[in-house]
């Protein structure tokens, strides 16, 4: 069964140091997401890309994170400098289009400890 | 702006019995609502999606329901198993780029 792949699962790095985490999304899915969750919490969307266009940014702090998908297929969340608060899982989802019916598939997620 | 509430946040009930999951929102011009199940320290699993114009879906065990002008949703699982302790979140579309989920229902099946 296709899978979103994720890497790397765990992440463990010192405040004010850079983190990149990347996504290679379901074969043939346009739509790609980009998930925070704390702990306790539900997944809050940081950006939404449709092939290589972002569709929706207006949540992900842009001072220190980026994002990009450049050839509409994998995709790279950097985040730099790192802060404490941003210790949580980044989940990477994706779907065959941006059509509101279609269902939308989550990979494992990357947890990330700012220390 | 549209808010997911689940209640409970936590339940625990023993083996082969029969549980229903809440979610409710705020906001009923919705597209769908989507339950998907969340292993510790894992991605989420999608279970069910319900469109707007339906009233309710089922799989296997598992049977979602809808009622947009009351603004709930509810999760229905038959015959409850150890294997079926997880968290549980409903998520409530929009749009296409607006999608909100509630905190989850942590789901404890004991032996």
């Amino acid at each position: 069964e296709a899978e979103v792949a994720q890497s790397p699962r765990y992440k463990i790095t010192e405040k004010s140091q850079a983190v990149a985490f990347w996504c290679d999304p379901i074969s043939g899915h346009a739509t790609l997401y980009w998930y925070r969750q704390i702990l306790g919490q539900g997944p809050e969307l940081l950006v939404q890309f449709q092939d290589e266009s972002v569709v929706d940014d207006s949540q992900l702090p842009k001072d220190r994170f980026s994002a990009e998908r450049l050839k509409g297929v994998d995709s790279t969340l950097k985040i730099q400098p790192a802060e404490l608060g941003d210790s949580a899982m980044y989940l990477c989802a994706s779907s065959w289009s941006d059509n509101s019916g279609n269902t939308i598939y989550f990979g494992e997620g990357s947890w990330l400890t700012v220390v | 702006k549209q808010e997911v509430t689940q209640i409970p946040a936590a339940l625990s009930v023993p083996e082969g019995e029969n549980l229903v999951l809440n979610c409710s929102f705020t906001d009923s011009a919705i597209y769908n609502l989507q339950w998907f199940r969340q292993d510790p320290g894992k991605g989420l699993t999608s279970l069910l999606l319900i469109q707007s114009s339906q009233r309710e879906q089922t799989s296997g065990r598992l049977n979602a329901s809808l009622d947009k002008s009351s603004g709930r949703s509810t999760l229905y699982i038959a015959a409850s198993q150890p294997g079926d302790s997880a968290t549980y979140l409903c998520a409530v579309r929009r749009s296409n780029n607006d999608m909100r989920f509630g905190a989850g229902t942590r789901l404890t099946v004991k032996p």
